[in-house]
């Protein structure tokens, strides 16, 4: 299994300005990805976030207001840009391991307020 | 695309209660299908997960889900649901060819003591 640890667990932020999300995973993985869970909805998946390239986005998102960065293969950032109050959700961070298993794991998961 | 559908936003239960969450999903292809649990204030859990073989999956928790390919079904059972069962249920199906996790709309499981 994968332990992954998401940074800042929760954050009020003013609108207009960004929040950066770090997600650290406590051993290698294959594929990570960012998902948003906006109140009382199930999971949306943002991008992929690929190794040494840029992220694949999914349809209705865009770098320009979520750039995602990985370095490597343990550590993730998501930044949310130029923020409304509409960008009020939890992100998180998930990771898939090898082997025929696959199972995704996910973090705590950031609860993001814009004022 | 890939879409998955539950037929249930929410459930209300009283205990000892038989549970079933209805779960259909659209893709031609080989599909991997999970049933993930978020309890009130914690992140989400993995119940159980398809990948081959036996179609009757046993999850953690006294949950099981049964996958029908000519239904393109993945529905959760439980014979028989505890207080402690109260949480949201999200059933997921990932393309064998795309590696994506997509999501359902949840179902909202209340079971009353």
């Amino acid at each position: 299994s994968a332990v992954i640890s998401q940074k800042p667990s929760r954050d009020i932020c003013q609108r207009g300005t960004s929040l950066t999300i770090q997600c650290q995973v406590d051993s290698q993985v294959t594929m990570m990805f960012w998902y948003r869970q906006q109140p009382g909805q199930s999971l949306t998946l943002i991008a992929t976030a690929n190794q040494g390239s840029e992220a694949t986005y999914e349809s209705g998102f865009v770098i320009d207001k979520f750039p995602i960065s990985r370095p490597n293969l343990t550590f993730s950032t998501l930044t949310v840009s130029n923020l409304s109050p509409e960008d009020s959700s939890i992100y998180l961070c998930s990771a898939r391991g090898g082997g025929v298993a696959g199972e995704l794991f996910f973090g705590e998961g950031s609860r993001l307020t814009v004022l | 695309a890939q879409s998955v559908s539950q037929h249930n936003h929410h459930v209300i239960l009283s205990e000892a209660a038989s549970l079933e969450l209805g779960c259909n999903y659209s893709y031609g292809g080989t599909v991997n299908l999970f049933w993930y649990v978020q309890y009130p204030g914690q992140h989400l859990q993995l119940l159980l997960k398809y990948f081959s073989g036996d179609p009757l999956v046993k999850g953690i928790k006294g949950f099981e889900a049964e996958f029908i390919k000519s239904k393109f079904s993945f529905n959760l059972r439980k014979p028989s649901v505890q207080w402690s069962d109260t949480a949201e249920y999200f059933c997921a199906v990932k393309a064998s060819n795309t590696g994506k996790l997509i999501f359902g709309q949840g179902t909202t499981l209340q079971v009353k003591p």
